[in-house]
């Protein structure tokens, strides 16, 4: 079965640098979800779309920017990279037909050096 | 807001051992939880989930209850393998602030020994 794709796995930035995540949500679903993991940490929300549209904002900078295009797939642009940024970025999608299941991708390792 | 307070580990075990990892949630209205597993260097993997009172997630030999009246989730199995091996993230989820996005714990590091 299909599963949610991330790109790239992995990546490796200077501070100051911008960056860009993508991710590829399973077919027919309309949702998507953005989290953070640090290291050792739990995974935090950041931001969601449906139908491509914001639909929550949680801990997000104001560096960090996204949307959802027309065939549903979702970018996250970081820019101003700082070594906090670090993390593990998770996507994860959800179909408006299976009530509160998210699916998620496999993760983007973001260094910022 | 809605928060997770998860046992925090790291919890060691023999092979075979009797696993408890403990969960409560806070949260306004009715959410649904689950547990998910992160094994090393790999993403996040649902292994359960229950989405109302008294409901009995189970999967791979675990289990969950989702008890309303002790705001509890906890996480069992009879007997682990050394293949248990991971996090394990409890979370919740409810419509809040325009989505269904999930709030988590903070982890608990299982380790099983041979």
């Amino acid at each position: 079965a299909a599963g949610v794709i991330q790109s790239p796995r992995h990546l490796i930035k200077e501070k100051r640098e911008t960056a860009t995540l993508k991710c590829y949500p399973i077919p027919r679903h309309d949702t998507v979800y953005w989290y953070q993991q640090g290291p050792g940490q739990d995974p935090q929300f950041l931001i969601s779309f449906y139908e491509k549209m914001q639909s929550d904002k949680g801990s997000i900078p104001d560096r960090f920017s996204a949307q959802q295009f027309s065939d549903y797939h979702s970018e996250l642009n970081m820019s101003s990279l700082e070594l906090g940024d670090s993390a593990l970025y998770f996507c994860a999608t959800q179909s408006t037909g299976e009530y509160n299941e998210q699916f998620f991708g496999p993760g983007t390792r973001l260094t910022v050096l | 807001g809605d928060s997770v307070t998860q046992m925090e580990g790291p919890v060691t075990l023999s092979e075979e051992a009797f696993l408890t990892i403990n969960c409560t949630y806070t949260a306004t209205g009715y959410p649904s939880l689950f547990w998910y597993v992160q094994y090393p260097g790999e993403g996040l993997q649902l292994l359960l989930k229950a989405t109302k009172a008294d409901d009995k997630g189970s999967n791979k030999g675990f289990e969950a209850t989702y008890r309303k009246e002790t705001t509890s989730f906890h996480l069992e199995k009879g007997s682990v393998q050394v293949s248990d091996s991971a996090v394990y993230f409890c979370a919740l989820s409810g419509y809040q602030g325009g989505s269904e996005k999930l709030v988590f714990g903070k982890g608990t590091k299982l380790t099983v020994n041979p």
